[in-house]
């Protein structure tokens, strides 16, 4: 499965919201009901960590302006107002089937 | 929660390097377990799995039959062999806990190892 984030690149002004977009090749929708996709972010100097899984579920200590959606094959990951602290390279990752598939990547910057 | 990696390099293309990650602050026989690549100038790619027991393994297509993913839950502990080395295995290499796994379904890789490099070059 071929996951797509867009943009690649995305400048940001601390305080105010941003937005990054994943497109699966197909649908990671389960029986469950439950699509098996996570948010991950590297910031500089340090190991991945992850933000969001199934979609929409906050990892333990994330903030809550972080926020997961989506369906199907199309999911969206937003920060409702940016810190200085959240610049990194975000990655989504589908686990729906082996192998586990990750985006690209944004590299999010601040203006 | 911690995972605490050894091991990794320089070698040279055919040779082979072993990975190490030790686990502490959690019950490691209960966690599948996985090693997680970032390669220079692309992003993250996932190598190999290994279940609760070690008696389940899954690979990447590309390194199939030249790595093998093992553990030995008595010193919580899971390794990566890797053999026959190439050019385009050069990457950091981590060690991820899966939180929640239903074969063949995974999610919420957490905490990730600090990442060990792995250079393979003439």
């Amino acid at each position: 499965i071929v996951m797509t984030q867009s943009p690649l690149s995305l400048p940001v002004t601390p305080g105010e919201p941003a937005s990054i977009s994943c497109r699966s090749s197909q649908s990671l929708l389960h029986s469950n009901g439950h699509n098996y996709v996570d948010w991950y972010v590297q910031k500089p100097g340090q190991s991945p960590q992850v933000l969001i899984y199934l979609t929409s579920y906050r990892a333990s200590g994330v903030p809550d302006r972080f926020s997961g959606s989506g369906s199907g094959t199309d999911f969206t990951l937003k920060i409702s107002r940016v810190e200085a602290e959240d610049v990194g390279i975000y990655y989504c990752m589908q686990g729906l089937q082996n192998p586990p598939t990750f985006g690209q990547g944004t590299k999010v910057e601040v203006k | 929660v911690q995972l605490v990696q050894s091991g990794g390099g320089l070698v040279q293309p055919g040779g082979s390097l072993r990975l190490s990650c030790a686990a502490s602050g959690f019950t490691f026989t209960t966690y599948w377990m996985s090693w997680v690549r970032h390669v220079p100038g692309k992003g993250l790619e996932w190598v190999a799995t290994i279940n609760k027991d070690g008696s389940d393994k899954y690979y990447l297509d590309s390194v199939k039959g030249r790595f093998t993913i093992s553990r030995d839950n008595a010193k919580k502990s899971v390794y990566l062999q890797m053999d026959s080395l190439g050019v385009e295995d050069t990457a950091l290499y981590y060690c991820v806990r899966i939180v929640i796994v239903v074969p063949p379904t995974s999610t919420e890789f957490e905490p990730w190892g600090q990442g060990t490099l792995v250079t393979v070059s003439s």
